[in-house]
């Protein structure tokens, strides 16, 4: 596609209940990252894709969370046993390989954890 | 003038007048640097980059400049319009980080009519 995109855009969960949030990055675009942002806040990253290489997990909070990209192109973060501190925007980005290369950004999935 | 709202820090402009953004990069190997805007309810969107060989950079109604001296980058806009009114983020690559962005905290930008 044309961007980046993210679904759903809004997901309500129990607390407890595992949840996935679904990444399509632009095609051809060989790295991925996964952000959460709090309420007015900024960006803590999560996660990092690059190629085949093993994922950067550096950035994820707990065990709860992991993420996957099959095939090089599609990721799933999934958030297992959500708690309410969970709630955030999960923003996803995609880029080129190489680092002059900025991230190109969907418009995030807004998990509330009730 | 700027003022520390409720989790980042803001800045409210008259409408017409020029907005100054500043940023202090943390690390003094970062040669390649962003700023990013983003509008409620969307995700950053690319703005202007500079390299590390340059002092400033110039797009439409857009200036980055940058003082790696003090590790400071700035976005200055013309003009402000409402449409302007965003969260605006710095990031920084250090060329061993390959292509990963080391985000700062956000700046809100307000426009008053």
């Amino acid at each position: 596609g044309a961007g980046v995109s993210q679904s759903p855009s809004n997901k309500v969960t129990e607390k407890g209940k595992d949840v996935e949030l679904r990444c399509d990055p632009i095609s051809g675009h060989t790295a991925l990252y996964w952000y959460r942002q709090s309420l007015g806040q900024g960006l803590e990253f999560l996660i990092y894709f690059q190629g085949n290489s093993a994922p950067d997990k550096s950035g994820l909070p707990s065990d709860r969370f992991s993420a996957e990209r099959t095939g090089g192109s599609v990721s799933t973060l999934t958030i297992q046993r959500t708690q309410q501190e969970d709630s955030a925007v999960y923003l996803c980005a995609s880029s080129l390989t190489g680092r002059d290369y900025g991230y190109t950004f969907g418009s995030g999935t807004r998990l509330t954890v009730v | 003038g700027e003022s520390v709202g409720l989790h980042l820090p803001t800045l409210s402009v008259q409408e017409g007048d020029n907005s100054i953004i500043n940023c202090a990069y943390s690390n003094s190997a970062s040669d390649y640097f962003i700023w990013y805007k983003q509008e409620s309810g969307k995700g950053p969107q690319f703005i202007i980059d500079i390299r590390s060989n340059m002092d400033k950079r110039q797009g439409q109604r857009v200036t980055v400049l940058l003082n790696k001296t003090v590790k400071h980058l700035s976005l200055q806009i013309a003009a402000t319009q409402p449409g302007d009114s965003a969260v605006y983020f710095c990031a920084e690559n250090i060329w061993m980080a390959g292509n990963m962005l080391t985000f700062g905290g956000g700046t809100r930008l307000m426009v008053k009519p």
